[in-house]
């Protein structure tokens, strides 16, 4: 599976827009981008994932680049419950029915 | 989405004794779950794939003769930690994955928090 990076840490304020980037250069064809949230002492969530097109749901959307080189997952109106570590994961088609292997994610804060 | 439970929540238990996690899936027949854990400020590493009615399948560097797993049913996965040490002290979560088309989501349960004395 390709290697992801993300930034380590992230501020946003409260009510606005959360953009959290990834890059993940060596992705391939058959790779699709995933995106996981872990607020703290809880198990991880899922939150949205995609292929090559831009996706929507109800909890944000992913942007992913013409190239597929990077994506950016959007969390339209943060909260403070948004508080969380968010990781992005690249995953071969068939290979979520693997376990994941997680990076170091990025830990997005919400300010009041 | 699916619903995964794990009990206990947390657990203190003797240098020496053995600890057993229960992962229930509520709503769903898992074939297969995962076992990962997390030490603190680190991120998740997975440990093993339990598969039902088999083996599991463990990592590199994770002792299956310490870290027994066992997938009875569909419903239930179980991870017993033998002679736990205090650096077996970690947040242990497990998971299953759910299929649309080609690709998956993974549900994973609260995790129990796992510490040695």
């Amino acid at each position: 599976d390709a290697k992801t990076t993300q930034p380590p840490s992230m501020d946003c304020a409260e009510g606005r827009a959360a953009n959290l980037p990834c890059n993940h250069s060596t992705i391939s064809g058959n790779e699709y981008v995933y995106w996981y949230r872990q607020i703290h002492s809880q198990g991880p969530q899922y939150i949205i994932h995609g292929l090559k097109n831009n996706e929507t749901n109800e909890m944000a959307s992913l942007i992913i680049t013409e190239d597929r080189k990077s994506s950016t997952l959007i969390l339209p109106h943060a909260t403070l419950r948004d508080t969380a570590v968010y990781y992005c994961i690249v995953v071969i088609a068939g290979g979520g029915a693997d376990g994941l292997t997680f990076g170091k994610g990025t830990h997005l804060i919400i300010q009041p | 989405g699916a619903v995964v439970s794990q009990h206990p929540s947390w657990v203190i238990c003797k240098s020496g004794t053995s600890v057993k996690i229960e992962c229930r899936s509520l709503d769903f027949q898992a074939t297969t779950m995962f076992w990962y854990r997390q030490f603190p400020k680190q991120s998740l590493m997975l440990m093993a794939t339990s598969n039902e009615g088999s083996k599991a399948t463990y990592e590199q560097g994770v002792e299956k003769d310490k870290f027994l797993i066992n997938h009875a049913s569909l419903t239930l996965s179980t991870l017993t930690v033998t002679s736990a040490h205090p650096e077996d002290s970690s947040f242990y979560i497990c998971s299953h994955s759910s299929s649309w088309g080609h690709s998956y989501e993974q549900y994973f349960g609260p995790g129990t928090r796992l510490t040695v004395t």
